[in-house]
């Protein structure tokens, strides 16, 4: 049984580019929850999605960042119109309930430049 | 807003002794307290869980001490490894949707 799969594992990208980042759930995980963790911070929660609805997105950004988990495929996480600030690791978990059951992947790097 | 407060960045031990970890909170809705370890280039892995009506968990060498009224939480891994060497992140859980993390402690232990 797979774990939870992030790609791309590196990604860099120049000021104003888009950003996509994907997250594969482990096999019969339909709970996924995007974390950022700036240089030097713990995780910090950005939204939690189940297959198709977004139930919580008190933590990402109001502007330029957007997430969805479809009902076939990856969860994506958009960053659109990048800056230099965006620039942090990005953790997707999956848990087949709520979060205190979650595993996470292992994580996008992204370099904004 | 950081509710989940690990004030140690860094922790050195001697293989063999113990570890301890701590962490603090604010809010007194968390009922529920996890530790994740994590080594470079992967994502946190969960290590124990203390529930709220709990003061200890143990497992093996790693046992979690809840003080709910001083807020406190500490993990001890007992004896100590190298490969114990890692990040260690304190999350704690109000039952919502999402996990409060501290913001580590970096663990090494020297052989």
């Amino acid at each position: 049984n797979a774990g939870v799969m992030q790609n791309p594992r590196h990604l860099v990208r120049r000021r104003g580019q888009e950003a996509r980042l994907r997250c594969s759930p482990m096999k019969g995980h339909s709970h996924v929850y995007w974390y950022r963790q700036l240089p030097e911070e713990g995780l910090k929660f950005m939204v939690y999605l189940q297959k198709e609805n977004i139930i919580d997105e008190s933590g990402m950004p109001k502007e330029r960042f957007s997430a969805e988990f479809p009902k076939e495929g990856p969860s994506i996480l958009r960053i659109q119109q990048v800056v230099r600030g965006d620039s942090a690791a990005y953790f997707c978990a999956s848990s087949p309930g709520g979060p205190d059951t979650q595993y996470f992947g292992p994580g996008t790097r992204l370099t904004v430049l | 807003d950081q509710q989940v407060k690990q004030n140690s960045p860094s922790l050195s031990v001697q293989e063999g002794r113990i570890s301890i970890l701590n962490c603090d909170y604010t809010n007194s809705m968390f009922d529920y307290f996890l530790w994740y370890k994590k080594y470079p280039a992967e994502g946190p892995t969960f290590l124990i869980s203390i529930s709220s009506i709990k003061d200890k968990n143990e497992d093996g060498r790693f046992t979690v001490f809840l003080n709910k009224s001083a807020k406190h939480l500490s993990l001890h891994i007992v004896p100590s490894q190298p490969g114990d060497s890692a990040v260690y992140f304190c999350a704690a859980w109000t039952g919502a949707n999402n996990l409060f993390f501290g913001t580590g402690t970096r663990l090494t232990v020297i052989p």
